[in-house]
């Protein structure tokens, strides 16, 4: 079956703009799951969905940072004014089930801020 | 959540057996153990897990000592396509969707 997806892969943006980055997770998983990467880093947690509720957003790093979803599917991170330290690999996983160690994680958003 | 200490990075060859070593001195009691692997320009993915003693599967294995302060992620007769980041994991079940990645292990196999 299809496994998670994103979109765009690749986004280059100015300084100040504002983007929206795409995650379609795996049909049935209730768990969505937003991370992102560093150039050699680590991954860093940003947010997670239980349904279309977000039971915890400690990981946004500030309120430039905002992340949706809606119909229990398809989530929407949004950063608005965006600074070159956002540049980053975004990445989405899901799972079939809550506190699930399983994530199935999906290509990434590579985001370049000039 | 544990903290995990694991090699910065390891060669192999061909054909070899590969073992990476992850410290958690501090794991909890309801923590498991879980491994994922990363390819470049790919997200991670999930290897195996455990709790205790030995697990395996069509991938890997993971051994898990009595005292659960270590574990060894063993690829057996590793290819070229193995050459990935491999991140060691710590935390319960029931919490554990922050999960929390550290540096990882980079494992290059060479011809």
């Amino acid at each position: 079956g299809a496994g998670v997806s994103q979109s765009p892969s690749n986004k280059v943006t100015e300084k100040g703009k504002d983007v929206e980055l795409r995650c379609d997770p795996i049909s049935g998983h209730t768990a969505l799951y937003w991370y992102r990467q560093s150039l050699g880093q680590g991954l860093e947690f940003l947010i997670y969905f239980q349904g279309n509720s977000a039971p915890d957003k400690s990981g946004l790093p500030s309120d430039r940072f905002s992340a949706e979803r809606t119909g229990g599917s398809v989530s929407t991170l949004t950063i608005q004014r965006t600074q070159q330290e956002d540049s980053a690999v975004y990445l989405c996983a899901s799972s079939l089930r809550e506190g699930g160690p399983e994530q199935y994680f999906g290509p990434g958003t590579r985001l370049t801020v000039t | 959540l544990a903290k995990t200490t694991q090699p910065i990075s390891m060669d192999s060859y061909e054909g070899q057996e590969v073992n990476i070593t992850c410290s958690h001195n501090n794991i909890a009691t309801n923590d498991y153990i879980t491994w994922y692997q990363q390819f470049p320009s790919q997200g991670p993915r999930f290897i195996i897990q455990g709790y205790k003693t030995k697990v395996t599967n069509e991938v890997a294995s993971l051994f898990i000592p009595a005292d659960r302060k270590s574990s060894t992620l063993s690829l057996p007769r590793v290819s070229l396509s193995d050459t990935a980041v491999y991140y060691c994991l710590v935390g319960a079940m029931d919490s554990s969707y922050k999960l929390i990645f550290g540096s990882g292990t980079r494992l290059l196999v060479r011809p």
